[in-house]
């Protein structure tokens, strides 16, 4: 099976930019999640959606920060305005179903923010 | 939500094997182990999942004790592409308890 898709791979901007990430997890997976990981640091949850629905976002700065799963498939996470602490690798997962199933990862995209 | 704890980092040898080790007091009923391994510049990479007792399959064994507050990842006969970092991550994924990633063990193999 294709595996959880993510783009852009890399991403450079400045501060204060916005920028736009995209993921299209496995086919059949009702549960997508995003994670924030910085250089050394174990992933960070920012969001879970179970189909179209928030299933959790406390972790997620949504002064700046706002995500969407509007079919229920495929995702984006957006970030505007873009701080120099912003600077991650940005990791979409999904899993067949939400509680005790595995997590499948993309392999993130790369934001640096200067 | 159960908070993990591992060793920041193991060294090995090519061909032993290796056991990794979680803490996790504050376990709840309805959660889950799970392991992860990571590679630089890819994404976690599911290795094995456990309830309670044992758990083998292809690549690994995962023992849990009784009281399910700890976990020990075993991986046997390490090669040098066995150098990742390793997570444990516990939880059921629901809403108030959601799958959070501690700091991870930074495993290296040497020849």
């Amino acid at each position: 099976e294709a595996g959880v898709a993510q783009s852009p791979r890399y991403k450079i901007i400045e501060k204060r930019q916005s920028v736009a990430f995209w993921c299209n997890p496995i086919s059949g997976h009702a549960t997508l999640y995003w994670y924030q990981q910085i250089l050394g640091q174990g992933p960070k949850l920012l969001i879970q959606f179970q189909n179209n629905g928030v299933v959790d976002d406390s972790q997620l700065p949504k002064d700046r920060f706002s995500a969407e799963r509007l079919k229920g498939v495929d995702s984006t996470l957006k970030i505007q305005p873009a701080k120099l602490e912003d600077s991650a690798v940005y990791l979409c997962a999904s899993s067949l179903v939400q509680g005790g199933s595995p997590l499948h990862f993309g392999n993130g995209t790369r934001l640096t923010v200067t | 939500l159960a908070k993990t704890t591992q060793p920041i980092s193991m060294d090995s040898y090519e061909g032993q094997e290796v056991n990794i080790t979680c803490s996790h007091n504050n376990i709840a009923t309805n959660d889950y182990i799970t392991w992860y391994q990571q590679f630089p510049s890819q994404g976690p990479r599911f290795i094995i999942q456990g309830y309670k007792t044992k758990v083998t399959n292809e690549v690994a064994s995962l023992f849990i004790p009784a009281d399910r507050k700890s976990s020990t990842l075993s991986l046997p006969r390490v090669s040098l592409s066995d150098t990742a970092v390793y997570y444990c991550l516990v939880g059921a994924g629901n809403a108030g308890n959601m799958l959070t990633f501690g700091g991870g063990t930074r495993l290296m193999v040497k020849p």
